[in-house]
């Protein structure tokens, strides 16, 4: 799971702000998620990426965007249009994203809305 | 889309007895039920995972049990330590492709 990083750990932002969440992997994985947890709502699918420059929408997308132009990386941003952003954010990875692969998980971001 | 429910949301054991979570699931095509044990702060991490064709997994003083015809699956800590509390997580997923999560339970183990 070392093989995960996220960054920031900390973030704030004013309402109407955009802002990107930063999440690089050097595990060779195919395939990166996104997810939302909220208290007592476990985690949430917001987007996911099997391969470079596709990706899909999970259950939470709307409000929120990603991109997948390296293997390594998928940044999410977080929109204005994202009505209730504070939420804690995981990203994960996995070998392919199919089959039954094990996921590993980033230390997450913490975001604020001010 | 596959929905799944877990109970309870929170658990308090002595040190040394056992913790069962429950989790059930809805659609019956998922066939992969991994668990996830989340310490305060940090990342969730799988403790365990069952595929749809086996009934029961062990590993040390964790089992996982599944149920496929009434859809549900169960995580069994034998010997519970201190070290134990944390929240867990059930998800299923349909061949690894999309994990859908429980709401997790919140385990604190008492010395």
């Amino acid at each position: 799971d070392g093989g995960i990083t996220q960054s920031p750990k900390y973030l704030f932002r004013k309402e109407g702000q955009n802002v990107t969440l930063s999440c690089e992997q050097n595990l060779n994985h195919d395939a990166m998620y996104w997810y939302r947890q909220d208290p007592g709502q476990g985690l949430r699918l917001i987007y996911y990426s099997q391969i470079v420059n596709d990706f899909q929408k999970g259950d939470i997308a709307e409000g929120y965007s990603v991109s997948r132009e390296k293997k390594e990386s998928f940044p999410l941003t977080v929109t204005s249009a994202q009505k209730n952003p504070t939420a804690f954010y995981l990203c994960a990875s996995s070998t392919t994203g199919l089959g039954y692969d094990t996921q590993y998980f980033g230390p997450g971001t913490r975001l604020t809305v001010l | 889309g596959e929905n799944v429910e877990q109970h309870p949301s929170t658990l308090s054991v002595q040190e040394g007895d056992s913790a069962v979570i429950k989790c059930t699931y809805s659609d019956s095509a998922s066939n992969y039920f991994p668990w996830y044990k989340q310490e305060l702060g940090k990342r969730p991490q799988l403790i365990i995972d069952i595929r749809s064709n086996v009934g029961e997994k062990k590993d040390q003083r964790i089992a996982v049990t599944l149920n496929k015809t009434a859809k549900h699956f169960s995580l069994h800590i034998t010997e519970t330590q201190p070290e134990d509390s944390a929240v867990y997580f059930c998800a299923a997923s349909i061949s690894g492709n999309q994990f859908y999560f429980g709401t997790g339970t919140s385990l604190t183990v008492i010395p």
